[in-house]
């Protein structure tokens, strides 16, 4: 049982560059999460998924899009990377109320 | 690398001491806690959860406690080993947390734990 499973684990881009994070669950959760994690900070939510079929932004969502693609998957996308966007990003899914996580993926933006 | 854990306070502990992590929570109305653990590289791992309800909570060598009045969390660790090295930290469910997909989960900075053999 893999849980959640984020792709890449590590990731350079230079400024306006774009790129798509990739989350898959295997345990058949309805609600997905994506936050990032800055040093000296808490987790902070960038988007959810409460179910297939639906997104809404959370905290921190500006400069991000998030795509449902199926129960299973939910990816997120930098259109224009920015410096401020250099952080660590963690997929999470829901089992109520606990939350689990995937391994996270460190972007740095150049 | 370690840069979530830059700028945390850290509580040192000899092996098999117990380890005792603080935690204050921000609404006097939220009715649900967890303890994470994320160790280097890795995503937080799910500890031990209480409800406000409870006082405390017991699970395998980690234990919970809660105080409503003072809006605190601790959580405690018997004969800490040096595989519980890790940043800790603790998330509270607001008010309606649990409807709907939002889970409205806030989370603490942390406290890196450091344990010496």
């Amino acid at each position: 049982n893999a849980g959640v499973t984020q792709t890449p684990k590590f990731q350079v881009l230079k400024t306006g560059q774009s790129m798509t994070l990739q989350c898959a669950q295997d345990m058949n959760h309805n609600s997905m999460y994506w936050y990032r994690q800055d040093p000296g900070m808490g987790l902070r939510l960038i988007y959810y998924s409460a179910s297939e079929g639906t997104t809404d932004k959370g905290e921190v969502p500006n400069g991000y899009n998030v795509s449902r693609l199926n129960k299973r998957e939910f990816s997120l996308r930098l259109e224009s990377a920015a410096p401020s966007q250099t952080s660590v990003y963690f997929c999470a899914s829901r089992d109520v109320p606990r939350q689990y996580f995937g391994a996270g993926t460190r972007l740095s933006v150049l | 690398g370690e840069s979530v854990g830059l700028h945390l306070p850290t509580l040192s502990v000899q092996e098999g001491d117990n380890s005792i992590i603080n935690c204050a929570y921000s609404n006097s109305a939220s009715d649900y806690f967890i303890w994470y653990k994320q160790e280097s590289g890795k995503g937080p791992q799910f500890i031990i959860d209480i409800r406000s309800n409870m006082d405390k909570r017991q699970g395998q060598r980690v234990t919970v406690l809660l105080n409503k009045t003072v809006k605190h969390l601790s959580l405690q660790i018997a004969a800490t080993q040096p595989g519980d090295s890790a940043v800790y930290f603790c998330a509270e469910i607001l008010p309606g947390g649990f409807s709907g997909g939002y889970n409205k989960l806030i989370f603490g900075a942390g406290t890196r734990l450091a344990v010496h053999p």
